[in-house]
C-alpha cells in the first residue's frame, strides 16, 4: 500500500526556535497534502492543506506566519513551525491524498515538545 | 459543514466478544467514508473504506456498510481480538477536505 513518511519522528527544542517537519510521499506523488494537528485524547485538526507549487490553504484560526507550509515538490511538503512556544507541543500528522483512490494516507507522526 | 459524530469510548471488551463501533455523519453531496485505527505510539492506517450508498467496506474482520438513509457507517467485527485494542477514527472525505470523529478508544482484554 501507499506510504508516507514524516521526519523527525520526534523532536525536543527551546522556546523562540523554529523546528521544520518533513512528510514524504514515498511511492505515489501528491498533489494534495494535509498537515494535522492531534492533541491528546482528541481527534485530529486539520491545519492547512498543501498544494504543489502554490499557497497552502489554512483553517480558520491557524496562523500562516507561525506554521509555514511549503510544498515543494510532488512528493514532499514541509511544516515549520517558527518561534515556538510551549502551547505549540503536539503531536503534528500529514497525509499525502492518492486521487487515484481518493483516500489519505497518513503519516506516522511528529511529537513536538517545546520547553 | 460536514461534520462526523462518533460513540465516545472507552469500549472494554472481552476477546471473542462482538464489536460495534457507531458512526453518523452529516454531509453535503455524497461522500466517501472511512474507518482509520491508530494503535499506540503509531500514525493513523485506514481500515476500510466505503465510496458508495450500500456499499460495505471490510478489512482484518471488521466491516461497515454506507447507509445513506440512515446517514450512518457504522464498525462491526464478530470476534475481537487482544490485538485489536486501538482508537478507531470514522471520517468522510467532503468537499476537498477530511472530517473525523473524535475517535473511540478499544480495550480488549484476555
Amino acid at each position: 500500500g501507499a506510504v508516507v513518511s514524516q521526519h523527525p519522528s520526534w523532536v525536543i527544542c527551546k522556546s523562540g526556535t523554529s523546528v521544520k517537519i518533513e512528510c514524504r510521499s514515498l511511492d505515489f506523488q501528491a498533489t494534495t497534502m494535509f498537515w494535522y494537528r492531534q492533541f491528546p485524547k482528541q481527534s485530529l485538526m486539520l491545519m492547512a492543506t498543501s498544494n504543489e507549487g502554490s499557497k497552502a490553504t489554512y483553517e480558520q484560526g491557524v496562523e500562516k506566519d507561525k506554521f509555514l507550509i511549503n510544498h515543494a515538490s510532488l512528493t514532499l511538503s514541509t511544516l515549520t513551525v517558527t518561534s515556538a512556544h510551549p502551547e505549540d507541543s503536539s503531536f503534528y500528522i500529514c497525509s499525502a491524498e492518492d486521487r487515484g483512490t481518493d483516500t489519505q494516507y497518513f503519516g506516522p507522526g511528529t511529537r513536538l515538545t517545546v520547553l | 459543514g460536514d461534520s462526523v459524530t462518533q460513540m465516545e469510548g472507552p469500549v472494554t471488551l472481552s476477546e471473542e466478544a462482538f464489536l460495534t463501533i457507531n458512526c453518523t455523519y452529516t454531509a453535503t453531496g455524497y461522500p466517501s467514508l472511512f474507518w482509520y485505527v491508530q494503535y499506540p505510539g503509531e500514525g493513523l492506517q485506514l481500515l476500510l473504506k466505503a465510496t458508495k450508498a450500500d456499499d460495505k467496506g471490510s478489512n482484518k474482520g471488521f466491516e461497515a456498510t454506507y447507509r445513506k438513509e440512515t446517514t450512518s457507517f457504522h464498525l462491526e467485527k464478530g470476534s475481537v481480538q487482544v490485538s485489536d485494542s486501538a482508537v478507531y477514527f470514522c471520517a468522510l472525505s467532503g468537499a476537498q477536505k477530511v472530517t473525523f470523529g473524535i475517535g473511540t478508544k478499544l480495550q480488549v482484554i484476555p
